[in-house]
């Protein structure tokens, strides 16, 4: 049964530390999103990478975030440092072009 | 960009009901995308419509690809419990990034 697969799934962690979230898409898939989730607003789409390649990062806060595919395999979204207001529920979704996308569990980032 | 309108935000219901949703948009989409979410997890994809016009089945759930593909309708017949969540439209924009509606949250009353 293929699916995203995402650790940790929650993450306790005080303001300043580094914080790295991973996401291991589903085989075959070439597109691979990163969104975060709160209560205020909704899923946000932080990037997203086809064949690997960063294709657009435009909803990150580009100073602290950071999101890379070392591999086809594995998906990392870094934040450092950490702040209380990037506490939020972050996904990682896969799938192929225009046909729908597949999410993973979630991370849920507590940042205190 | 282009975004997706979802409407109602909520809806509260009584077991047995059908219940409507719709998205819209201001710009064309090729695509539609009907997804739910179960508190504490990740959005699942009920519904994919690729043709204007399509109507497209899953079980109690019904969802067409508006004829002038700016709209989407998702319709759930005869609501029970466990369909309480929320429920997303989505589509890809002309790059293929996936944009998400703001969600219409459904509770069903027993």
């Amino acid at each position: 049964d293929a699916r995203v697969t995402q650790t940790p799934r929650h993450k306790v962690t005080e303001m300043g530390q580094e914080v790295t979230m991973r996401c291991q898409p589903i085989l075959g898939h070439n597109t691979v999103f990163w969104y975060r989730q709160t209560m205020m607003q909704g899923l946000e789409l932080l990037a997203y990478f086809r064949n690997r390649a960063p294709l657009d990062d435009s909803g990150m806060p580009k100073d602290r975030f950071s999101a890379e595919m070392p591999d086809a395999t594995l998906a990392t979204l870094k934040i450092q440092p950490s702040e209380p207001r990037d506490s939020a529920v972050y996904f990682c979704a896969s799938g192929n072009r225009g046909l729908g996308a597949f999410f993973g569990q979630g991370t849920r980032l507590t940042v205190v | 960009g282009q975004q997706l309108n979802q409407s109602p935000q909520s809806m509260f219901i009584q077991e047995g009901e059908d219940v409507s949703m719709n998205c819209t948009s201001s710009s064309i989409f090729n695509t539609w995308l009907w997804y739910k979410q179960d508190p504490g997890e990740g959005p699942v994809l009920l519904i994919a419509l690729y043709k204007a016009g399509e109507l497209t089945s899953n079980g109690r759930l019904t969802a067409q690809f508006g004829i002038t593909r700016k709209d989407s309708f998702l319709n759930i017949s005869a609501s029970i419990p466990s369909d309480v969540g929320i429920y997303f439209c989505a589509g890809p924009d002309s790059s293929y990034k996936l944009i998400f509606g703001s969600g219409t949250r459904l509770l069903v009353r027993p």
